[in-house]
């Protein structure tokens, strides 16, 4: 059975600092992995998209890296802001009809001043 | 350009009444996907249309239904509503669709209340 697993559920940190959240997956065949940025009662915002042959992309602050060998990723937030609270969603694809796409359950980011 | 919008941003129904959720996507973008989110499931995936087709189908009830306009603007539609289909559906636009490398666009949601 496809799964996206994020870890952790739930993180807090300070304003400025640094934060790495992952993301593991039994997804196959892989297509390609996206990560989302979603704000509390909006609409998921896509931050990348990585198909098999990318191990790195950024988006200013953002970065994701993906290891397609041992079926992992990560979201690395550089200088942390107050607006990078938000839940990050992991997602990864197989191809294919939109039914393709399996979801991860995100991970709840909470930044303090 | 303008994003996807999707109308009404809140609604609060009764249980066993039935309710339509409107998605316009973006000018160009001819497949709209739609999601149901709820805290504990997450993203699931309903159904996706194409050119007016449906071409795909998620794991829900025949209670769940959809269509697209040839205009591309999607309607959802949920009869004999249940206190568990209270959730916030989103809806996804994209030029063609799939889970390819084809960016998708989500909406701001429907948040549904069941009472």
């Amino acid at each position: 059975k496809n799964q996206v697993e994020q870890s952790p559920q739930s993180l807090i940190i300070l304003e400025g600092k640094n934060c790495t959240l992952q993301c593991n997956y039994t997804v196959s065949p892989f297509s390609n992995l996206r990560w989302y940025k979603q704000d509390t009662g909006r609409g998921p915002v896509s931050l990348t998209i990585m198909t098999f042959s990318e191990n790195t992309k950024s988006n200013g602050r953002y970065t994701a890296t993906l290891d397609a060998d041992t079926k992992q990723s990560s979201l690395h937030i550089t200088a942390s802001q107050l607006s990078d609270s938000a839940s990050y969603i992991c997602v990864v694809s197989v191809g294919g009809g939109a039914d393709g796409l399996t979801f991860g359950k995100g991970t709840h980011l909470i930044i303090q001043p | 350009k303008a994003g996807v919008t999707q109308t009404p941003r809140y609604l609060i129904k009764t249980r066993g009444q039935q309710v339509t959720l409107s998605c316009s996507p973006i000018s160009g973008h001819r497949s709209v996907s739609w999601y149901q989110q709820t805290p504990g499931q997450g993203l699931q995936f309903l159904f996706e249309y194409f050119s007016e087709t449906q071409r795909n189908k998620g794991n829900f009830p025949g209670r769940f239904s959809g269509r697209q306009f040839s205009n591309s603007r999607s309607e959802m539609n949920v009869s004999t509503l249940e206190l568990g289909d209270s959730a916030l559906y989103l809806c996804a636009s994209s030029r063609t669709g799939g889970s390819g490398n084809t960016e998708a666009f989500f909406g701001q949601g429907t948040r549904l209340t069941v009472v």
